[in-house]
């Protein structure tokens, strides 16, 4: 089985412009959430979906918005980039709403 | 605002040592702890979660917890270089929100 698979890779965007990043969770797997880890930091939870419906969100300005598709895949949208929004993005996937289980190799996101 | 409390280390063990990994978090009212192991560019994954106070073993990894006094730590059995990486303590919430805070993260480095 495929593990969670998350897309781009890596992302480089200017000031101001508007991002997606895309997540295909596990198989089976009905809940996905949506972190940001900068450098030197833990992951920062920013959104979490189960069964399509929005069950968390982080302290994330509204420029961050996200949605789950009826085959439990998500995109992550960041409007009116901004230099601090450059981090990693992980999704994780998981059978319910617990704790992450299985993250994806990330976004590399880069705002200049 | 809840937060979780991690030295960032490095903390360095010879090979063959216990490596003791430590975490505080401040709500009191937490139900759920996680270990994850991250290593240099690529994405956490989870190893170890404890609910219970009381110790949890799994091979040569033990979590412990004590919810008395607000913390948590993972004993590596046996360090071996392999093991050297960031590990992130995360602490979920309470009420059956699972959605956890994560610490920054300690470096491990465990030498030959």
């Amino acid at each position: 089985d495929a593990g969670v698979t998350q897309s781009p890779t890596h992302l480089i965007k200017t000031r101001g412009q508007q991002v997606t990043l895309r997540c295909s969770p596990i198989s089976g797997h009905k809940s996905v959430s949506w972190y940001q880890q900068v450098l030197g930091q833990g992951p920062q939870f920013i959104f979490q979906y189960y069964e399509k419906e929005e069950r968390g969100r982080g302290n994330f300005p509204d420029r961050f918005s996200a949605r789950q598709f009826p085959n439990y895949s998500s995109e992550l949208n960041v409007n009116a980039l901004l230099l601090g929004d450059s981090a990693l993005y992980l999704c994780a996937s998981s059978l319910d709403t617990v704790a992450p289980a299985f993250f994806g190799q990330g976004t590399r996101l880069t705002v200049v | 605002q809840k937060e979780v409390e991690q030295n960032s280390g490095p903390l360095s063990v010879p090979e063959g040592a216990i490596a003791s990994l430590n975490c505080t978090y401040s709500d009191r009212g937490s139900q759920s702890f996680f270990w994850y192991r991250q290593y240099s560019g690529k994405s956490p994954e989870l190893i170890m979660f404890i609910y219970s106070n009381g110790d949890k073993e799994d091979g040569r990894f033990t979590a412990q917890l004590n919810k008395a006094s607000q913390y948590v730590s993972l004993l590596i059995r046996d360090s071996q270089p392999s093991d050297s990486a960031t590990y992130l303590c995360a602490v979920g919430g309470r009420g059956g929100s699972y959605i956890p805070t994560f610490g920054r993260g300690t470096s491990l480095i465990v030498h030959p």
